[in-house]
């Protein structure tokens, strides 16, 4: 296990597609999340997983975002009707509950909308 | 919701020099408060955290400060190194465990040779 995994690593859309990303946690990590980061900002929280269940959505997950964690394993994240404002790094993350470590963070994908 | 104020946005120093950045918070119920160092082009990785029942802690260059009195921390690097440029993020969290990460704006450190 080499860490959070993220695919695809870039994706260039045209306005008014749907995306969807995937992550897959450490393995044991029984928590994930997903951010968005915009180019000179700081990771803006979207969404949580515990297991399968979806505990807490931010005000900036929009009706055109959803998230799903089926298995309690891997995630995706689907943005529909894309907007040139989705345009950001879309970063994923996992820890374990009342685990001492925190957060390991995914290299992220990297979304263009066109 | 929580909001989460870092200073500066830009910092140079001198090879060996120590390097101070500042974070405030605005909930007081914010119990976490862990530092990332991201570099151009990478993820972010934690170097250093801290709970509110712990005033400071150390991790060999890399010290953090915490008055919850005053709602703010601080990440401090002694000795610097060039490869300690990078963009720090300071976050806060609220509630039992970690759960969401409220971040700062960031700090570009750059350590001049």
């Amino acid at each position: 296990d080499t860490g959070v995994s993220q695919n695809p690593r870039h994706k260039i859309t045209k306005r008014g597609q749907n995306v969807t990303f995937r992550c897959d946690p450490i393995s044991e990590h029984n928590r994930l999340y997903w951010y968005r980061q915009t180019l000179g900002q700081g990771p803006e929280f979207l969404t949580y997983f515990q297991n399968e269940a979806q505990l807490e959505k931010s005000r900036l997950l929009s009706d055109r975002f959803s998230a799903e964690r089926p298995k309690g394993s891997f995630s995706t994240l689907e943005i529909q009707r894309t907007e040139q404002g989705d345009s950001a790094m879309y970063l994923c993350a996992s820890d374990i509950e009342a685990g001492v470590q925190g957060y390991t963070f995914g290299s992220g994908t990297r979304l263009t909308v066109v | 919701g929580e909001n989460v104020e870092q200073h500066p946005s830009t910092l140079s120093v001198q090879e060996g020099d120590s390097a101070v950045i500042k974070c405030t918070y605005s909930d007081s119920a914010s119990n976490y408060f862990p530092w990332y160092k991201q570099e151009l082009g990478k993820r972010p990785q934690l170097i250093i955290d801290i709970r509110s029942n712990v005033g400071e802690k150390k991790d060999q260059r890399i010290a953090v400060t915490l008055n919850k009195t005053a709602k703010h921390f601080s990440l401090h690097i002694t000795e610097t190194q060039p490869e300690d440029s990078a963009v720090y993020f300071c976050a806060a969290s609220t509630g039992t465990g970690r759960r969401a990460l409220t971040f700062g704006s960031g700090t570009r450190l750059q350590v001049q040779p």
